[in-house]
């Protein structure tokens, strides 16, 4: 069965600083990966995804991930954290083959001014 | 930029109510899913359609839901007899599912929250 670990509910950065979400997944063969973002009252967003070639992917809004297999991992980044960029973040992880999506539970993410 | 729209945005129901809440799929997608969100709570799994049948559920998807795809554009979600713990917000999602970049991206609409009184 595939799960996702986010590790953090709630994470705090000051604008300008580097925003840093951590996302582990289980799993026996390397799932696909996203990177969704709800805005208030709003849906959610696609932000990247890594299906396969390069581990380092770059999404909207300057958010990149990098897909760690040793270290089953998937964590965003964001170089310089603006406060547009407060949000709620999901990772989730869906396998190769099958129909299923899990999500994780999620990180608000606050951008203090 | 293809689109799920989903309608309602808002619905107040009373308890034991039934509510439909209908979706929109993008026209050239194979896939759909309905998740529920309970305020502060994470993303849950409800169901995934395929081939007009039920591909997968969860256990909250209990006999007081069924989906349906009345006419090859809609995809419904309906609640039989509401509860108040059903009050959440709704999402509905589709994917492409085919072969090749997107295919497996699920896109979302912006939700159909549901209050339960």
């Amino acid at each position: 069965a595939q799960s996702v670990t986010q590790l953090g509910s709630h994470v705090s950065v000051s604008e300008g600083a580097l925003v840093l979400l951590r996302c582990n997944y289980s799993s026996s063969v390397p799932p696909y990966l996203f990177w969704y973002v709800q805005y208030p009252n709003q849906g959610l967003q696609l932000l990247l995804k890594y299906t396969t070639g390069a581990t380092l992917v770059k999404g909207i809004n300057g958010f990149e991930a990098e897909f760690k297999k040793s270290e089953t991992s998937f964590h965003l980044t964001k170089p310089s954290a603006h406060m547009s960029d407060a949000a709620e973040y999901f990772c989730a992880v869906s396998p190769t083959t099958g129909n299923q999506f899990y999500f994780g539970t999620g990180t608000s993410l606050t951008v203090i001014p | 930029e293809p689109e799920v729209t989903q309608t309602p945005s808002h619905q107040v129901t009373q308890m034991g109510q039934e509510v439909i809440l209908r979706c929109v799929p993008i026209s050239n997608h194979l896939y759909f899913y309905w998740y529920r969100q309970i305020l502060g709570q994470k993303v849950e799994f409800l169901v995934s359609f395929y081939n007009n049948e039920i591909s997968e559920k969860s256990e909250i998807f209990d006999d007081q839901f069924s989906v349906e795809r009345p006419d090859g554009s809609n995809f419904t979600l309906k609640i039989r007899s509401t509860k108040l713990e059903d009050s959440a917000m709704y999402f509905c999602a589709s994917r492409r599912g085919l072969a090749g970049s997107g295919a497996n991206v699920l896109t979302f609409g912006a939700g159909s929250r549901l209050t339960v009184l």
